[in-house]
């Protein structure tokens, strides 16, 4: 079945950091892709998306992710953290074949030390 | 735009009964989403309409839920009788039928049964 793999449940950077979230999906083709954050009491927010073409998308709050097909993963960065980027990130994944919905990973918990 | 809108923000309820979350998407999209997120079991979908049809409702738990999508601008998902194992946040999100397929999310409604 197709899944959406977040394998860090939590993390913790020092602020001004960099940062990296794993995310990788079993798909037989190359979905939709996505990644979400969502702050404390909050509804989900999009970071980014990436459909085809350049490999490297970038999004809003300065993060970018970079898709590989042969890894299968996409992977949220973002060179330098802020106190505020403290939440919780899901990646996601729409593929048509299994209908127009959006599967999610478990999500990772960061935590940002000052 | 205004966003999704999700009402009541917050729903306290006693055992057994009846709940109704309310959800406005967003004007123009297509598709609406109803997802229920807890801490063990993530965030899960319960159900999706497309142009107010409701095409795939196999994540609803049991028959004490419902959805419905009378137009294209409000949709109720009801829970009757209420059980302490529904307390969870329930979000509904929206998108276009084309495009880039980006889901919105409205702010959640914190159910809690006592």
């Amino acid at each position: 079945a197709q899944s959406v793999t977040q394998p860090d449940i939590h993390i913790t950077v020092s602020e001004g950091a960099s940062l990296e979230l794993r995310c990788n999906y079993s798909y037989g083709a190359t979905p939709y892709l996505f990644w979400y954050v969502q702050s404390p009491g909050q509804g989900l927010q999009l970071l980014l998306k990436y459909f085809s073409g350049d490999t490297l998308v970038q999004g809003i709050k300065g993060f970018e992710a970079e898709f590989k097909r042969s890894q299968s993963s996409f992977n949220l960065r973002k060179p330098s953290v802020h106190w505020s980027d403290a939440a919780e990130y899901f990646c996601a994944v729409d593929h048509m074949e299994y209908g127009n919905k959006l599967v999610f990973g478990a999500g990772t918990i960061l935590r940002v030390k000052s | 735009d205004a966003g999704v809108i999700q009402s009541p923000r917050h729903e306290v309820t006693e055992m057994g009964q009846e709940v109704t979350l309310r959800c406005k998407p967003i004007s123009g999209h297509d598709y609406l989403f109803w997802y229920r997120q807890t801490m063990m079991r993530g965030l899960e979908l319960l159900i999706y309409f497309n142009n107010n049809v409701p095409i795939d409702d196999s994540g609803m738990p049991e028959d004490r839920f419902s959805a419905k999508m009378p137009n294209a601008s409000f949709s109720t998902l009801k829970i009757q009788p209420s059980e302490p194992r529904d307390s969870a946040v329930y979000f509904c999100a929206s998108r276009r039928a084309q495009g880039t397929y980006e889901q919105y999310f409205g702010p959640g409604t914190r159910l809690t049964v006592t």
